[in-house]
């Protein structure tokens, strides 16, 4: 299996632009979960998808984010207008349903100049 | 809420020599603990994991870690450090909801590991 994918691998972007970050889960995972990680604040949990519906968005910092799954292989975190706080490394993870592990994927780098 | 306290957050250690980082957790019911390690530009990568039985818990790379439900600890072990176990590593503790497994991860520990 190929894993976790997720690109862009690095992003640059200037303030106030829509930045687009994509995740393709592993296939037959019906969990998926986007987390960012800064030196601040550690690795966060923003939101989290059980087959393809959000379930747990309390976690996305304002409505500048938000997240999508329109399908079971594919889920996109839009930052729009993009902040240079909003510079992170976001992963991806995804799981089987219930307890099982959390595979994650390489990350994105987004720097918001 | 659950929550994860990792109390280390830097550790240097020579080669060769054991390793322990400790994790304590709160939870209001029995968890599932995880520890993941985390390579320099790198995503996280599963360790471990404690899901029930017996409390001492083989991983990959020759970690382990025992689940301690008296001290609130699932401390992380390795009897001898290689180089290539600089990294980060990261306790989490899961929380199975109706719905899925939600993750609380711990602040992290950086090790380094002096030749």
């Amino acid at each position: 299996d190929a894993g976790v994918i997720q690109s862009p691998r690095h992003e640059v972007t200037e303030m106030g632009q829509e930045v687009t970050l994509r995740c393709k889960p592993i296939s037959g995972h019906n969990s998926l979960f986007w987390y960012r990680q800064t030196m601040m604040r550690g690795l966060e949990l923003l939101i989290y998808f059980n087959n393809n519906v959000p379930i747990d968005d309390s976690g996305m910092p304002e409505d500048r984010f938000s997240a999508k799954m329109p399908n079971a292989s594919f889920s996109t975190l839009k930052i729009q207008p993009s902040e240079p706080r909003d510079s992170a490394v976001y992963f991806c993870a995804s799981s089987s349903r219930g307890k099982d592990t959390q595979y994650f994927g390489p990350g994105t780098r987004l720097t918001v100049l | 809420a659950q929550s994860v306290t990792q109390p280390d957050i830097h550790i240097t250690v020579s080669e060769g020599a054991s390793l322990e980082l400790r994790c304590n957790y709160s939870y209001g019911a029995t968890p599932y603990l995880f520890w993941y390690v985390q390579s320099p530009g790198q995503g996280l990568q599963l360790l471990l994991k404690y899901f029930s039985g017996d409390t001492l818990v083989q991983g990959i790379k020759g970690f382990e870690a025992e689940f301690k439900r008296s001290q609130s600890s699932f401390n992380l072990r390795k009897p001898s450090v290689h180089w290539s176990d600089a990294a980060e590593y990261f306790c989490a503790v899961g929380a199975l909801e109706t719905a899925g497994n939600k993750l609380t991860f711990g602040g992290g520990t950086r090790v380094l590991v002096k030749p």
